[in-house]
């Protein structure tokens, strides 16, 4: 139990053009989700945190008019990364926490963002 | 500030045992995290601690201290397949996962 799915799993775009990632978890009702970028030998940092219909608390430096979160529902998040360009680029994660559980996230298989 | 430190590499041979060592600085403490992550991959959850003491999980065990803010991850029996990174990471008084940069493992033949 306590899948995650990510989709796409890699992506390749052209810089200006917006991408939309999808987080979903399979067998559980995720009332949080939380989304993660990770730059190359780098851990994973915390971009924004979603609540199922409320909106996403963002972490500083995170700009929320260009990476849009979309949390309509128990089982979908979605991450839209708006205007990209190649700074962009990176490996984003999804996680989700199920209702009632203050501790496991659950992690998607992650997405690789290149921007060209 | 909140801080979590672990090395930054080690290297270990086929067959030995390792410990990877986490030191912690945060506001509040629900728990302390064990990942495993691969090159390009999710991390996987191998263990979750938030008592005192020492969880074992098959060749993985995980040792806790809060009153020291420490933690290791001990590896047995290594294999070749256990060169990763293993991320520490701590639940902080607001649920959030304070994650370390991680600890690159390199298993030698």
């Amino acid at each position: 139990g306590a899948v995650v799915s990510q989709h796409p799993s890699r992506v390749i775009c052209k810089s200006g053009t917006s991408v939309k990632i999808e987080c979903r978890s399979l067998d559980f009702q995720a009332t949080t989700m939380f989304w993660y970028r990770q730059f190359p030998k780098q851990s994973l940092m915390l971009m924004a945190t979603s609540n199922e219909g409320s909106k996403a608390t963002y972490e500083q430096g995170v700009e929320k008019d260009k990476f849009l979160i979309n949390h309509a529902s128990l089982t979908l998040s979605t991450l839209t990364v708006t205007s990209a360009h190649p700074e962009d680029s990176s490996f984003y994660i999804c996680s989700a926490r199920a209702a009632g559980d203050y501790n496991e996230q659950f992690f998607g298989p992650g997405t690789r963002l290149t921007v060209l | 500030g909140q801080n979590i430190d672990q090395p930054t590499e080690m290297t270990a041979t086929e067959g030995a045992i390792v410990q990877i060592n986490c030191t912690y600085q945060t506001s509040g403490f629900n728990g302390l995290f064990w990942y495993q992550q691969h090159a390009g991959e999710a991390p996987t959850f191998l263990s979750y601690n938030v008592l005192d003491g020492l969880e074992e999980k098959g060749r993985f065990s995980s040792f806790l201290s809060r009153s020291k803010g420490y933690s290791y991850l001990l590896l047995k029996e290594l294999q070749m397949k256990d060169s990763a990174s293993y991320l520490c990471a701590v639940l902080d008084s607001n649920y959030q996962l304070i994650w370390g940069a991680g600890t690159k493992l390199i298993i030698k033949p």
